[in-house]
Parts: structure tokens; C-alpha cells; sequence
């Protein structure tokens, strides 16, 4: 079945890139007409979207972090990636890959997350 | 940006017991409402989506409904796997944003 695997630096100096790359195995990421989201969640605080990409190749970031935001494609590679620039203490959260259903835009296959603390 | 609301922040609950969460939406949002379940330091899980239908493999104690502004999920009968944070999620404008959560804790 379809399975999601984040990876990437779990420690990221302020000012600084956070990327992460998102692997995606038992399907592909060019099929159907998924897109393909991130999601980050603080310690001890709720979720918050990131940003989707679509198979297209289309992306759509929450205007709260758009300025600094971008996701991409490796379709060859089948996995899809964020950067996140000019990081700060708030941006340490567990970072959370998933795939996002058409229709009701769900978010149906979620990655395990991956943490990342933002701290010199 | 859709606020969406969830009451209570937390709940107790006893096992077999029926319990419901509320999710209030700023707006109207038609049924796009969707429901998770996440477990200490696991991902969030979908239950419900499109306000009242089950996702594949979710128990069928669980159960959603409402539309516009104001939705319920209820758990008919809380088993021991049942305690967990639950949030909601609209999706009728982007970005999607979730309510904070309720934690359904053990009375």
C-alpha cells in the first residue's frame, strides 16, 4: 500500500534552510489526481498547513508562510520536497508529509513526521 | 484563512461511554469537514471526511455530521484504542486550517 517517508536535517541554525524531502513507495506520485502536502505541528500544539503540490506540478502555500515557502517535484525519484528559509525558534516542529485526496481535499496517507529543531 | 473552533478542549470519558466533539466553522463551509484521530507522537489518522463519511478501516463507532457551520463526530461506545486527540480539519477554502484539538481522556 502506499506508504510515506519524511527525511532531512533534524537540526537547522536560525536564519538557515530547512529542507526535507518526502519519499513516496507504493504508488506514484505522477498518477491520478492526488496532490501532495506539508503539514507541521509544534511541541504540544496542533497542526497547521504548509503547503500542496499537485501532480501537475501546481503548488499552493499557506500565505503565512508563502514569503518563505517552497515545495517541489522529482517525479522520476517519486518524492516531492519542502524548503523553508530564514528559519527561526518557531518554526521547530515535527514536519508531516501526506497525500492529499481529490474531492474533499483530505489528507489520507500520512508519513510517521520527522523533527526538526531550530536552534544554534 | 476559515477559523474553525473545536469544543470541549478535553473530555474524560469511561469506556462504552457515547461522547461528542464540536467543530464550529467562521463560516459557512458546506460539508467540507473532515475529522482525524492522533495518538502520542504518531501522525494524525483520517476517520471522517466530507463531514459524515467513514474512511475505509475506521470503526464504525465513530460517526460524523453537520453541515455549514456546525458539525459533531461522536464515538458511540469509547473503546480503550479510542483515547487519543481529535481534530478537525475544514477544507472548503485553502488553506485547510484544523481546530485545535480535544483530547479524550480516561474518567
Amino acid at each position: 500500500q502506499l506508504q510515506l517517508q519524511e527525511s532531512g536535517s533534524g537540526l537547522v541554525k536560525p536564519s538557515q534552510t530547512l529542507s526535507l524531502t518526502c519519499a513516496v513507495s507504493g504508488g506514484s506520485i505522477a498518477s491520478g489526481s492526488h496532490s501532495w502536502s506539508w503539514i507541521r505541528q509544534p511541541p504540544g500544539k496542533g497542526l497547521e498547513s504548509i503547503g500542496t503540490i499537485h501532480q501537475s506540478g501546481s503548488t499552493y502555500y499557506n500565505p503565512s508562510l508563502k514569503s518563505r515557502v517552497s515545495i517541489s517535484m522529482d517525479r522520476a525519484k517519486n518524492r516531492f520536497s519542502l524548503n523553508l528559509t530564514s528559519v527561526t525558534a518557531t518554526d521547530t516542529a515535527v514536519y508531516y508529509c501526506a497525500r492529499t485526496s481529490v474531492g474533499y481535499s483530505v489528507l489520507d496517507v500520512w508519513g510517521p513526521g520527522t523533527t526538526v529543531t531550530v536552534s544554534s | 484563512d476559515i477559523p474553525v473552533t473545536q469544543s470541549p478542549s478535553s473530555l474524560s470519558a469511561s469506556v462504552g461511554d457515547r461522547v461528542s466533539i464540536t467543530c464550529r466553522a467562521a463560516e459557512t463551509i458546506s460539508t467540507y469537514l473532515n475529522w482525524y484521530q492522533q495518538k502520542s507522537g504518531r501522525a494524525p489518522r483520517l476517520l471522517i471526511y466530507g463531514s459524515s463519511s467513514l474512511q475505509s478501516g475506521v470503526p464504525s463507532r465513530f460517526s460524523g455530521r453537520g453541515s455549514g457551520t456546525e458539525f459533531t463526530l461522536t464515538i458511540s461506545g469509547v473503546q480503550p484504542e479510542d483515547f487519543a486527540t481529535y481534530y478537525c480539519q475544514q477544507t472548503y477554502s485553502s488553506p485547510g486550517t484544523f481546530g485545535q484539538g480535544t483530547r479524550l481522556e480516561t474518567k
